[in-house]
């Protein structure tokens, strides 16, 4: 079955760099995701990468795919306050021939000031 | 546009009650989605809509849950009867086209608690 994973919870300092780690189980997906959600809103997609790329920089954020362990990172440089939120990542379900997608359990991102 | 509206924000029903979710797409989308969002079990899409048409069903819990969308800038959700079980955050989203690199953007959700 599908099922993607990451850590529940990181803290940062302000200024540090994060890292947001997701494994999933569908080697055949298109495209991986990362969305954020922020207290009291819904989810807001940040970026996404195909799955024949490992690598995608956009301003603060570098996406990392490791296609053969399955392994996504998100990493934010210079973290702020205003990174402060949950983090998804998802993974879409192939040959759906739609926009169907699995979401982890997401991270919460706490920046200590 | 105001993006995609969903209301109530807020519901607190009794366990038996019929409760009813409502969202607005944004206008020229295409595809409707139903999620769920629990501390469990994370965020699970419940149905999805293509020009008003319900395409996959497969995560919808159970037959007390049921979606309609009448028109292309409306759509609810349906949970009758509810139970305490019920309780979470159901967001509704919009996408413009089916296709996997096309974003999905979401309403602020509705954060349902069954007493």
């Amino acid at each position: 079955g599908e099922d993607v994973e990451q850590s529940l919870f990181l803290s940062v300092r302000e200024g540090d760099s994060s890292v947001i780690n997701c494994t999933y189980t569908d080697s055949s997906s298109t495209y991986l995701y990362w969305y954020k959600q922020e207290p009291g809103a819904g989810l807001q997609l940040l970026t996404y990468i195909f799955s024949n790329m490992d690598m995608k920089q956009d301003q603060r954020l570098t996406v990392l795919l490791n296609k053969k362990d399955k392994h996504l990172s998100l990493r934010i440089a210079d973290t702020q306050t205003g990174d402060s939120a949950i983090y998804f990542c998802a993974e879409d379900r192939e040959g759906a021939g739609s926009y169907q997608l699995t979401f982890g359990k997401g991270t919460k991102l706490s920046v200590i000031p | 546009d105001a993006g995609v509206i969903q209301s109530p924000r807020h519901e607190v029903t009794e366990m038996g009650q019929e409760v009813t979710l409502r969202c607005k797409p944004i206008s020229g989308h295409d595809y409707l989605f139903w999620y769920r969002q629990t501390m469990m079990r994370g965020l699970e899409l419940l149905i999805y809509f293509n020009n008003n048409v319900p395409i996959d069903d497969s995560g919808m819990p159970e037959d007390r849950f049921s979606a309609k969308m009448p028109n292309a800038s409306f759509s609810t959700l349906k949970i009758q009867p509810s139970e305490p079980r019920d309780s979470a955050v159901y967001f509704c989203a919009s996408s413009s086209t089916g296709a996997s690199n096309t974003e999905a953007f979401f309403g602020q959700g509705t954060r349902l608690t069954v007493v």
